[in-house]
């Protein structure tokens, strides 16, 4: 299947600190790359919609000053946290649907996120 | 409201079969999808059923009702790696999916 790359897996920074995510897509094409939080033992939850060439579609409640989604190519979409706090830390994952993938709209996960910010 | 309800925790013996729920509430419905997602990682896909049956897989198979709102993932002769959550999701009418909190699977020897 297809195959998507999150970078990095682990990060731990500084409190006040921006931190940056990446989200490839590695042989396929993403117009459209998704964002997703979670915290331990609940469910995932769509921070936002990353697509190519334009803003991304952010979800109710999730600042977008805070979180800055780019989706410069077709292939990256990134992630940056902006002046993080401690309550910014959880599991950070992306997301993209192959095109060639079929009418199934399977979406290829990256291997996650980590942020501690102390 | 849109909601996905499933178990939060089953424990199931290696080699039986265990069979997972999921109730779900969408405005609309385009499709309900299975993923196991282990400790620490990234959901994997399983399954995605859109009419209604069962779909089978090798030792997963996914059964959907969609006049009940109603799904189950089945797994066979039980593995220990087979241990993960397992996340149901049903996609709306806006091509949205609606995660589940997921179903924790322990398998014990």
């Amino acid at each position: 299947g297809a195959v998507v790359s999150q970078h990095p897996s682990w990060v731990i920074c500084k409190s006040g600190t921006s931190v940056k995510i990446e989200c490839r897509s590695l042989d396929f094409q993403a117009t459209t790359m998704f964002w997703y939080r979670q915290f331990p033992k609940q469910s995932l939850m769509l921070m936002a919609t990353s697509n190519e060439g334009s803003k991304a579609t952010y979800e109710q409640g999730v600042e977008k000053d805070k979180f800055l989604i780019n989706h410069a190519s077709l292939t990256l979409s990134t992630l940056t946290v902006t002046s993080a706090h401690p309550e910014d830390s959880s599991f950070y994952i992306c997301s993209a649907r192959d095109p060639a993938a079929g009418d199934t709209g399977e979406l290829f996960f990256g291997e996650g996120s980590r942020l501690t910010v102390l | 409201g849109q909601n996905i309800d499933q178990p939060t925790e089953m424990t199931a013996t290696e080699g039986a079969i265990v069979q997972i729920n999921c109730t779900y509430q969408t405005s609309g419905f385009n499709g309900l999808f299975w993923y196991q997602q282990h400790a620490g990682e990234a959901p994997t896909f399983l399954s995605y059923n859109v009419l209604d049956g069962l779909e089978e897989k090798g030792r997963f198979s996914s059964f959907l009702s969609r006049s009940k709102g109603y799904s189950y993932l089945l797994l066979k002769e039980l593995q220990m790696k087979d241990s993960a959550s397992y996340l149901c999701a049903a996609r709306d009418s806006n091509y949205q999916l609606i995660w589940g909190a997921g179903t924790k699977l322990i398998i014990k020897p």
